[in-house]
């Protein structure tokens, strides 16, 4: 079962910063903090993973509490193409290629 | 970008009927996986695939299901006997190494059962 908390929905304005939280308080020392989204039905797509330090790629910053108990993704400025259901997924690594656990997400709607 | 492709994307099939649902991951990864998505319900973890073998299978991924990796590049999924209840999207996916490598996923094959 998922280890994560999340809003079911969220709005956001376009050109605005889009943050996500989710909540992994029982949270390992093994497990990795692993973001996704899904639009329309389409395959899920990778955002960004970390451990416990701060993250930044092309598409999102993750932020990572001290205590690893929670975290925020975050989307700079939205678009109306960032309306998707966003995935938080806690994924234990022991040196396989270990699977993800999906949750419900959170609906986020970008609106004009 | 290199990326996981399925095929088809649409597949309608009668119940009992055997299907098979196609996938080319990307082509150095070693890790593959299948999933699937009952339409408004979660993504779900069917089977993980690694040197020829399955690594991990869920409840869900019962006798009627089955796992091949037939040359270099292709991954299917075999359905035997298809029921109402096996329509869904189904998703394929790969990684490339051990450790952290993110799931890749492709689009999916929408599987309608009648």
């Amino acid at each position: 079962d998922a280890k994560t908390t999340q809003p079911t929905s969220m709005d956001c304005a376009e050109g605005r910063a889009a943050n996500l939280p989710c909540n992994h308080s029982t949270i390992s020392g093994n497990e990795y903090v692993y973001w996704y989204r899904q639009i329309h039905s389409q395959g899920p797509q990778y955002i960004i993973h970390g451990l416990k330090n701060n993250e930044t790629n092309e598409m999102a910053s993750l932020i990572i509490t001290e205590d690893r108990k929670s975290s925020t993704l975050i989307l700079p400025h939205a678009t109306l193409r960032d309306t998707a259901v966003y995935y938080c997924i806690v994924r234990l690594i022991q040196g396989g290629s270990e699977k993800l656990v999906f949750g419900k997400g959170t609906k986020l709607t970008v609106n004009p | 970008e290199p990326e996981v492709t399925q095929t088809p994307s649409h597949q309608v099939t009668q119940m009992g009927q055997e299907v098979i649902l196609r996938c080319v991951p990307i082509s150095n990864h070693l890790y593959f996986y299948w999933y699937r998505q009952i339409l408004g319900q979660k993504v779900e973890f069917l089977v993980s695939f690694y040197n020829n073998e399955i690594s991990e299978k869920s409840e869900i991924f019962d006798d009627q299901f089955s796992v091949e990796r037939p040359d270099g590049s292709n991954f299917t999924l075999k359905i035997r006997s298809t029921k109402l209840e096996d329509s869904a999207m189904y998703f394929c996916a790969s990684s490339e190494r051990q450790g952290t490598s993110p799931l890749h996923f492709g689009n999916g094959t929408r599987l309608t059962v009648t």
